[in-house]
């Protein structure tokens, strides 16, 4: 199947800095790309949905300007967490489709655990 | 918006029994339900997936039934083995798959040697 590779796949840092996390399409034209995060246990909570070229549509509760994410060509997307404090600390992982592809051809980074001191 | 319900949260079974995870939809326009495999601090990776247009499917050992009239969908494995030890979402969508999905709560479910 097709590749989505994300990066890092671990970060600590320090409550109040910036960390930038990407999420690569190898193979394929990634028109759309999925941002989580996911609590220990829990379930994958959509944090916005990116369309190459387009501002990225938030889900409701999620704020914008911490959670930048940039799409600007069709093999990579990236998610800023702005400002980072402890409450942010999670696990976010990223999926991507084609174009005219549907989620059934829906594909996931391995996910970046996100720690902040 | 659509909302998912996922039964139980934790599954035990012995190695060689079945299992069956259940999940409910409040949402009468979802009609692509698929279902991911998730190891710790690892991607999910989609395992069946069904659309609304079938009742049913099956993929060796892993099947799916979907009853839309009570909107809700079930993961069945069967001949359980230690490797199926995971924690299973299912997910629901609409538009044949076209709009984002909408995850479950998860299920642990753990294979006893």
């Amino acid at each position: 199947g097709a590749v989505v590779s994300q990066h890092p796949s671990r970060v600590i840092c320090k409550s109040g800095t910036s960390v930038k996390i990407e999420c690569r399409s190898l193979d394929f034209q990634a028109t759309t790309m999925f941002w989580y995060r996911q609590f220990p246990k829990q379930s994958l909570m959509l944090m916005a949905t990116s369309n190459e070229g387009s501002k990225a549509t938030y889900e409701q509760g999620v704020e914008k300007d911490k959670f930048l994410i940039n799409h600007a060509s069709l093999t990579l997307s990236t998610l800023t967490v702005t400002s980072a404090h402890p409450e942010d600390s999670s696990f976010y992982i990223c999926s991507a489709r084609g174009l005219g592809a549907t989620n059934e051809k829906l594909f996931f980074g391995s996910g970046t655990q996100l720690s902040v001191l | 918006g659509e909302n998912v319900e996922q039964h139980p949260s934790t599954l035990s079974v012995q190695e060689g029994d079945s299992a069956v995870i259940k999940c409910t939809y409040s949402d009468s326009a979802s009609n692509y339900f698929p279902w991911y495999k998730q190891e710790l601090g690892k991607r999910p990776q989609l395992i069946i997936d069904i659309r609304s247009n079938v009742g049913e499917k099956k993929d060796q050992r892993i099947a799916v039934t979907l009853n839309k009239t009570a909107k809700h969908f079930s993961l069945h494995i069967t001949e359980t083995q230690p490797e199926d030890s995971a924690v299973y979402f299912c997910a629901a969508s609409s538009n044949f798959g076209n709009e984002k999905l909408t995850f479950g709560t998860g299920t642990r479910l753990t294979i006893i040697p």
